[in-house]
């Protein structure tokens, strides 16, 4: 079974710039995470798709990063225009939401991540 | 506010046992904790999850206690290859946070 795929695996861009990355999740997940990871820290939280609508975006800071899934399967994430503190691990992972006793829990599969890197 | 806590760093031997605990306030009792393992350069790894008592599979188990404030990741017999960092997730059903822990730097020696 092929994993979560991102690319590009490392961007460097000026601060001001824009930048996009991309997530191809597993075959038949519905759910899609956007994380960022700065160096040092536990995975952030930036957005979540439940197919092609949004579950959670109360981190995301909205008047710089973008993200969309069109057709339900791949996202895109964008950063317009870039600062220095971006400067981070973007990490894309993806589930099947799986329910039990009345509650539910996600296993997640993480793509290996986009270094950016913003001077 | 929702907030997990884990030790930064933690050292271990070859064969030993490690517990990693984490620390998680006003976690109700169907929130969901999980595990992962990050290599450099790569994206965490699921290791294991549960939300009460305690889950065993086949690389580690997972002790939740009745008061549910923190959990615990118990690795056996660590290897070489165990060197990572571990976190903790905890995913609140109420609000529908999912709340990564700062990781824990294991590092097992000869």
């Amino acid at each position: 079974e092929a994993g979560v795929a991102q690319s590009p695996r490392y961007k460097i861009i000026e601060k001001r710039q824009s930048v996009a990355f991309w997530c191809n999740p597993i075959s038949g997940h519905a759910t899609l995470y956007w994380y960022q990871q700065i160096l040092g820290q536990g995975p952030k939280l930036l957005i979540q798709f439940q197919n092609n609508g949004v579950v959670d975006d109360s981190q995301l800071p909205k008047d710089r990063f973008s993200a969309e899934r069109l057709k339900g399967v791949d996202s895109t994430l964008k950063i317009q225009p870039a600062k220095l503190e971006d400067s981070a691990v973007y990490l894309c992972a993806s589930s099947s939401i799986i329910s039990g006793t009345g509650t539910s829990y996600n296993e997640q599969f993480f793509g290996p991540g986009t270094r950016l890197t913003v001077l | 506010l929702a907030k997990t806590t884990q030790p930064i760093s933690m050292d271990s031997y070859e064969g030993q046992e490690v517990n990693i605990t984490c620390s998680h306030n006003n976690i109700a009792t169907n929130d969901y904790i999980t595990w992962y393992q990050q290599f450099p350069s790569q994206g965490p790894r699921f290791i294991i999850q549960g939300y009460k008592t305690k889950v065993t599979n086949e690389v580690a188990s997972l002790f939740i206690p009745a008061d549910r404030k923190s959990s615990t990741l118990s690795l056996p017999r660590v290897s070489l290859s165990d060197t990572a960092v571990y976190y903790c997730l905890v995913a609140y059903n109420q609000g529908g946070k999912l709340i990564f822990g700062q990781g824990t730097e294991l590092s097992v020696k000869p």
